[in-house]
């Protein structure tokens, strides 16, 4: 119930096209939802997060969309870059639980030229 | 600048051995936590502290300890008992108030000789 599923695995964009990296949940609980995105060798980095209270968040070229009844959330890169290329990961905490994340297991973005 | 730094950033262990992995901070954060990423599996917590003298079992504890003396420090000790340790370890702290997102270090990667 704790767990998080991330889909795809990986992924192959073309330079501008919009990448599509989705996550689900099971534990309702569950109320903030960020994603991390992380390039070799170097820690996790925060990207954009979410709070249930909402249906969709933006910020720049990155957009949350959130589905609460079909728990469910999805990062959206719109015109992808080749900087764009690293491992997203989605995760979700709950209230009064020290802050704890769970995570998906992640999903390698490549954006070709 | 304010940051989290972990040292070193490559370990070996031998068999038999204890390493300790260094985890300091410098943004006055209340919590923090250690992580391992290992290829395909996401992050899973090891550890983690709220407060000074005060620490809880993540979800893979075994095999690891840690203590919490001052504010801006974690160690992470990988115990001999720890058949696997071969991974990357992140730590990462957070404020303690409300929905604020986790700032990782850059890592240490563990391997054994």
């Amino acid at each position: 119930q704790q767990q998080v599923k991330q889909s795809p695995q990986s992924l192959i964009v073309q330079k501008g096209g919009i990448s599509i990296i989705n996550c689900a949940y099971e534990n309702t609980a569950f109320d903030y939802f960020p994603w991390y995105q992380q390039f070799p060798g170097k820690g996790p980095a925060l990207l954009i997060a979410i709070r249930p209270d909402v249906s969709e968040k933006k910020e720049g070229r990155f957009t949350i969309s959130f589905n609460k009844s079909a728990k469910q959330f999805s990062l959206h890169i719109m015109d992808s870059q080749p900087g764009d290329s690293a491992t997203y990961f989605c995760a979700a905490s709950m209230t009064g639980t020290a802050s704890k994340l769970t995570f998906g297991t992640g999903t390698r973005l490549q954006v070709t030229l | 600048d304010g940051g989290i730094t972990q040292s070193p950033k490559y370990l070996f262990r031998k068999e038999g051995q204890n390493v300790t992995l260094s985890c300091e901070q410098n943004l006055n954060h209340d919590a923090m936590y250690w992580y391992r990423q290992d290829p395909g599996q996401g992050l899973r917590l090891i550890y983690y502290s709220q407060i000074v003298n005060d620490f809880q079992k993540g979800d893979i504890a075994e095999g690891y300890s840690v203590s919490r003396e001052k504010k801006e420090s974690f160690p992470l000790t990988v115990t001999s008992a720890q058949k696997n340790p071969t991974a990357f370890y992140l730590c990462a702290s957070t404020l303690y108030q409300g929905f604020q997102p986790q700032h990782f270090g850059d890592g240490t990667r563990l391997s054994i000789l």
